[in-house]
């Protein structure tokens, strides 16, 4: 079974820091590029970031360029996202998700998402 | 603000036909593919319509997409009360060469 399981949230103080992970299963995990999406609560989707394949290509939202840093490890089948000098308005369930049967930008798998509460 | 718009709500009655608008311009829409999905309370999104308009296995062929220049729709026929979700469009964008979501639409059966 495909799946995507998402660990690491929780509360955190503004300006602290935070690293999400990402165990992927089920696929050939090194052939596929991954994302990041977030919702912050009673909010829409937002689309943070995404990785290649082979971890050399990435891409940001201008929002969170310079603060948070997306990597992975195909040896591990682990995506991971750091998150820096965080915001209140980061608070948010995160969410992994690949786009794996119909292409790449067609997120078909999501994880269950992990709660990141930035607060004081 | 979303670069993609989508009204923030719908609804109709079990059986009616609701119709889920989503504008866009030529840097996103304009020029590639759409996708729906769909996110039922306390859950992950799910993909519902891609390419426009495909259905992934397992997707009832009550739910149609459809796409026209710079906009898009999402069309549910027959409701059903378990069609009571939030509803979001997606494709990817050009200029800021990654993807991007519309608001999303509340969906409410009367």
């Amino acid at each position: 079974e495909v799946q995507l399981v998402e660990s690491g949230g929780g509360l955190v103080q503004p300006g602290g820091s935070l690293r999400l992970s990402c165990s992927a299963s089920g696929f050939s995990f090194s052939n596929y590029a991954m994302h990041w999406v977030r919702q912050a609560p009673g909010k829409g989707l937002e689309h943070l970031s995404f990785v290649s394949s082979d971890g050399g290509t990435t891409y940001y939202a201008d929002f969170v360029k310079g603060r948070f840093t997306i990597s992975r490890d195909n040896s591990k089948n682990m995506l991971y996202l750091q998150m820096s000098s965080l915001r209140t308005e980061d608070t948010a369930v995160y969410y992994c998700v690949n786009g794996n049967n119909y292409g790449s930008r067609t997120f078909d798998i999501w994880g269950r998402g992990t709660m990141v509460l930035v607060s004081s | 603000q979303s670069v993609l718009t989508q009204p923030p709500s719908a609804s109709g009655t079990p059986g009616q036909r609701v119709t889920i608008s989503c504008s866009g311009s030529s840097s996103n829409i304009g020029s590639n593919t759409v996708n729906w999905y769909q996110q039922l309370p306390g859950t992950a999104p799910k993909l519902l319509i891609y390419s426009n308009n495909q259905r992934p296995s397992g997707v009832p062929d009550r739910f149609s997409g459809s796409k026209s220049g710079t906009s898009a729709s999402l069309a549910i026929g027959g409701l059903q009360s378990e069609d009571e979700a939030d509803y979001y469009c997606a494709t990817w964008d050009d200029r800021l060469n990654g993807p991007v979501f519309g608001g999303g639409t509340k969906l409410t059966v009367l």
